[in-house]
């Protein structure tokens, strides 16, 4: 059981705006910063949007992040081919003192 | 360039211990506090555990807590996690991955990982 809850599955055909939710607690996206990871199968997990709305450099401007209160959003726009993968939100929990990963989100593009 | 690499990840029976490393280039070690996250086979990622930039801080997922042990040099840009009593549930992909100069933060850089198998 993760402590962040994510859907496990998500789809959409290509040229579709896709959005995966990642709901939390005051003690990790209440009171901090949400993360986005893409994994791409038998690949390393890449940061996609850090402090909930920031891209990283060579990160497509189709990728954004949003956060309200305990909860946090990616959305992908103009979905392509190659955004087939797993999706993981993640942030730091003042109550654990670590960090604490969604379950993940397989997005499908059809 | 971010470079982090991981090694020391092999077969190991229910009981024994391990010793993860992980060599940093590319950016000021010494700077940015430092994670270990792992993937066991088709699961999603866990912490698993976490140093501040100096070494004085770390933090521990409850379900190693005790057992593992983190730590870096940074005399040598490279990070540690000396595993012990290793158990089933432990086999997975160990991830090493770079965070931020404070900690408080998730990872933003990750190797490509080492795996770690436990069984007899």
């Amino acid at each position: 059981q993760s402590v962040l809850t994510q859907p496990p599955s998500a789809s959409g055909t290509p040229g579709q705006r896709v959005t995966i939710s990642c709901s939390g607690s005051s003690s990790n996206i209440g009171a901090n910063s949400a993360f986005w990871f893409q994994q791409l199968p038998g690949a390393a997990p890449k940061l996609l949007i850090y402090k909930s709305n920031q891209r990283p450099s060579g990160v497509p401007d189709r990728f954004s992040g949003s956060k309200s209160g305990t909860s946090a959003s990616l959305a992908i726009s103009g979905l392509r081919s190659e955004d087939e993968a797993d999706y993981y939100c993640a942030a730091w929990d003042d109550s654990l003192s670590g960090v604490v990963f969604g379950g993940g989100t397989k997005l499908t593009v059809l | 360039d971010v470079q982090l690499v991981e090694s020391g990840g092999a077969l190991v029976q229910p009981g024994g211990s391990l010793r993860l490393s992980c060599a940093a280039s590319g950016f000021s070690f010494s700077t940015y506090a430092m994670h270990w996250v792992r993937q066991a086979p088709g699961k999603g990622l866990e912490y698993v555990s976490g140093i501040s930039n100096s070494g004085a801080g770390t933090y521990y997922a409850n379900s190693v807590k005790g057992r593992f042990t983190i730590s870096r040099d940074n005399s040598k840009n490279t990070l540690y996690l000396q595993m012990g009593s290793l158990r089933a549930e432990d086999m997975a992909v160990y991830y090493c991955a770079r965070g931020e100069t404070l900690t408080g933060y998730p990872p933003y850089y990750w190797g490509q990982g080492t795996l770690v198998t436990v069984s007899s």
